[in-house]
Order: structure tokens, then sequence, then C-alpha cells
């Protein structure tokens, strides 16, 4: 069964740092880009950052530019977003998501929540 | 700000048919036609049901279908089911590998 599993989430506290991960199983990961999107409580899906199959280019959004990373190991199967520099509008649920050669999410993970307070 | 605009909330009745729309705001966005639609049950992960404007994925319902005209995508969803009440989200690429989702829409069957 293809499918990716997150986890990493907590609380952490404003300008703290938090690393979640990303197992997938069931499909080729090198393959394929991979997709961070986030969704705060009460909110609207948001893009956070992707990053190609081999991991060398990455991309994020205006919101996280300079405050995350991504990253990836596909010889361990498995991806990365680095959130440093927190605030408490990051609070949301964290997704991984497959990304498609038609750039669409296929396959999402079940979240993982990230609560940014003091 | 979010470049696509969808409706909060849209109904039917089983059987009936109902279409969401989702209006590109920015130029950019409009220029590929690269537009997805996920649904999302409450509490749960997105589940893709459309992909580049009107294709299905393998096990999505044929009576999920997309469109696009113009600036604006949609949506429709004919022979609703109580099933389908969820939360309906397009997404559309943005160039330079960035994405944009639209606000969402609560699609209530009554």
């Amino acid at each position: 069964e293809v499918q990716l599993l997150e986890s990493g989430g907590g609380l952490v506290q404003p300008g703290g740092s938090l690393r979640l991960s990303c197992a997938p199983s069931g499909f080729t990961f090198s393959t394929y880009a991979v997709t961070w999107v986030r969704q705060a409580p009460g909110k609207g899906l948001e893009w956070v950052s992707t990053i190609s199959g081999s991991g060398g280019s990455t991309y994020f959004a205006d919101s996280v530019k300079g405050r995350f990373t991504i990253s990836r190991d596909n010889s361990k199967n498995t991806l990365f977003l680095q959130m440093n520099s927190l605030r408490a509008e990051d609070t949301a649920v964290y997704y991984c998501a497959k990304t498609t050669a038609d750039l669409a999410f296929d396959i999402w993970g079940q979240g993982t929540m990230v609560t940014v307070s003091s | 700000q979010s470049a696509l605009t969808q409706p909060a909330s849209v109904s039917g009745s089983p059987g009936q048919s109902i279409t969401i729309s989702c209006t590109e705001t920015s130029s950019d966005v409009g220029t590929y036609n690269l537009v997805s639609w996920y649904q999302q049950h409450p509490g749960k992960a997105p589940k893709l049901m459309i992909y580049d404007v009107s294709k299905r994925p393998s096990g999505v319902s044929n009576r999920f279908s997309g469109s696009k005209s113009g600036n604006t995508a949609s949506l429709t969803i004919s022979g609703l089911q109580a099933e389908d009440e969820s939360d309906y989200y397009c997404c559309s690429y943005a160039g330079s590998s960035t994405w944009v989702f639209g606000g969402g829409t609560k699609l209530t069957v009554l």
C-alpha cells in the first residue's frame, strides 16, 4: 500500500525549532518530488515547501522562506522539514504529500500537529 | 490572500448535482492549466479527486468531474450522496514550483 507517515510534531515556544519527518512506503521514493502542506486550526490548506526527487531543488512559500528547510535522505526513505524561528502563525497540522508529474498531490500522510505557544 | 477564490459553502439534496467554482485572481496562476481538487473530511487528510483540470485518479467515482472556462475552474458532483458532504479545495500550480490553494468550500448534503 502506498502511504506516507509524518512524525515530529509537538508543542514548541515561539522562536524555537522543530524537525518533522515523513516516511514513505509502497513507492520508489527517490522518483518523486514531495511537498509539505499545512492547515491551521479551522483554516484552509496552505502550500509550504516542495523538494525534487533528487533533493537538488527546493522551493518555499514566502511565509516560511528563510526559516524552514526541506531535505530528504533517499537512502533512508525519509523526508524532513526543519522549522526554525517558529511563530504562533506556524501552528498547524503539517501534511507531507507525494507530488505527481502532473503537479498534483496524490498521496497524503495523516498529518502531524505543530503548536507554537508559550 | 489566496489567488484562488471559492464559495465558502454550497449545498444540495441527495441525487442532485452541485458545482463548486474556483476563480483565479492572479494572472500568474491562470497561466497554467494545472488545477487539482481535494476532498477533506473532518479530521482527515485531503484526498485527490481531480487533477489536470478534468482528470480523475483511479478509484475516484465518475460522479466527480472537473472543467475550466476562462479563469474559473469548476468541480461538479452529480448524483449527490451523503458521503460527499465534506470540504473541497481547489489548487493550482503557480509556476516556479509553487502552488496555491483556494480557501475551501464546505459542501452540505441536505
